[in-house]
C-alpha cells in the first residue's frame, strides 16, 4: 500500500455539486497538506495541519474547506464546485525527524464542467 | 512573504549533456530547501535537500544541488542527462521547521535521445 493514498484519482463533476477528495496517510506524521497544481503555476498551497487540533489557510483558500479527521486523515472539500477549480490536487505528509521532508499522494484530478 | 522562483519554465538537453536548474528564493534568512521530481502522470518525490552545513548536497540519481547565501539560490545539477530524467523539476523553500512548504512553479525537462 502507499504511504500516502488518495480518493477518488479522477473525478469528473458539474458546477455547483460539493465534491470530497479524501486523503490518508500510514507513515504516523503529524503534518498533512493539500496543494493544487496548475501548468505553469506549480503547486499552491490550499491548506495544511500541523496536528488533529490545527488547521491553517494557505494561499488560495477560498472556496475550499477541510477536516482533520484523525491524525492519518485529511479530506478537501469543494462545497459548490466551479470550473475553474478544475485542477490536479496532490495530499502530502510530513513529520518526524524529518518534518519538513513531504511525502506526496499519487493525485486526484478534478474536472467541474 | 516568502516565494520561491525558478526562471526557466522549460529546459531541453540533449541526453548527456550537462544540466542545472535555476532556484531563487526571497528571504532573509536561511531556509530550509529542496528539489523534487514529478515524472509524467506521478505524484512528486524529494531529489534532494539542504537543512544546514555543507552548501553542495547530494540527491539520488546522481543530483547534486549547491546553496550559495549570497545569491539566495539554491541550484540543481546533473553532470549527465539520462533520458529518464525527463521530467517536471520542482523546487521548494520552508522558513523555520515550523513553517509550510511553499513550491515554485516548476521547470520542465525535456531530453532529446
Amino acid at each position: 500500500d502507499a504511504d500516502v493514498t488518495q480518493t477518488p484519482r479522477n473525478r469528473i463533476t458539474k458546477t455547483g455539486k460539493r465534491i470530497m477528495l479524501e486523503c490518508s496517510q500510514t507513515k504516523g506524521h503529524d503534518r498533512m497538506y493539500w496543494y493544487r497544481q496548475d501548468p505553469g503555476l506549480g503547486l499552491r498551497l490550499i491548506y495544511y495541519s500541523f496536528d488533529v487540533k490545527d488547521i491553517n489557510k494557505g494561499e488560495i483558500s477560498d472556496g475550499y474547506s477541510v477536516s482533520r479527521q484523525a491524525q492519518a486523515k485529511f479530506s478537501l472539500s469543494l462545497e459548490s464546485a466551479i470550473p475553474n477549480q478544475t485542477a490536479l490536487y496532490f495530499c502530502a505528509a510530513g513529520g518526524g525527524a524529518g518534518a519538513n521532508v513531504l511525502t506526496f499522494g499519487a493525485g486526484s484530478r478534478l474536472t467541474v464542467l | 512573504a516568502q516565494s520561491v522562483t525558478q526562471p526557466d519554465i522549460h529546459i531541453t538537453v540533449s541526453e548527456g549533456a550537462s544540466l542545472e536548474l535555476r532556484c531563487n528564493y526571497s528571504y532573509g534568512a536561511t531556509p530550509y530547501l529542496f528539489w523534487y521530481v514529478q515524472s509524467p502522470g506521478q505524484g512528486l518525490q524529494l531529489l534532494l535537500k539542504y537543512f544546514s552545513g555543507d552548501t553542495l548536497v547530494q540527491g539520488i540519481k546522481g543530483f547534486e544541488a549547491e546553496f550559495k547565501r549570497s545569491q539566495s539560490s539554491f541550484n540543481l545539477r546533473k553532470p549527465s542527462v539520462h533520458w529518464s530524467d525527463a521530467a517536471e523539476y520542482f523546487c521548494a523553500v520552508i522558513k523555520t521547521s515550523y513553517d509550510k512548504v511553499i513550491f515554485g512553479p516548476g521547470t520542465s525537462l525535456s531530453v532529446i535521445p
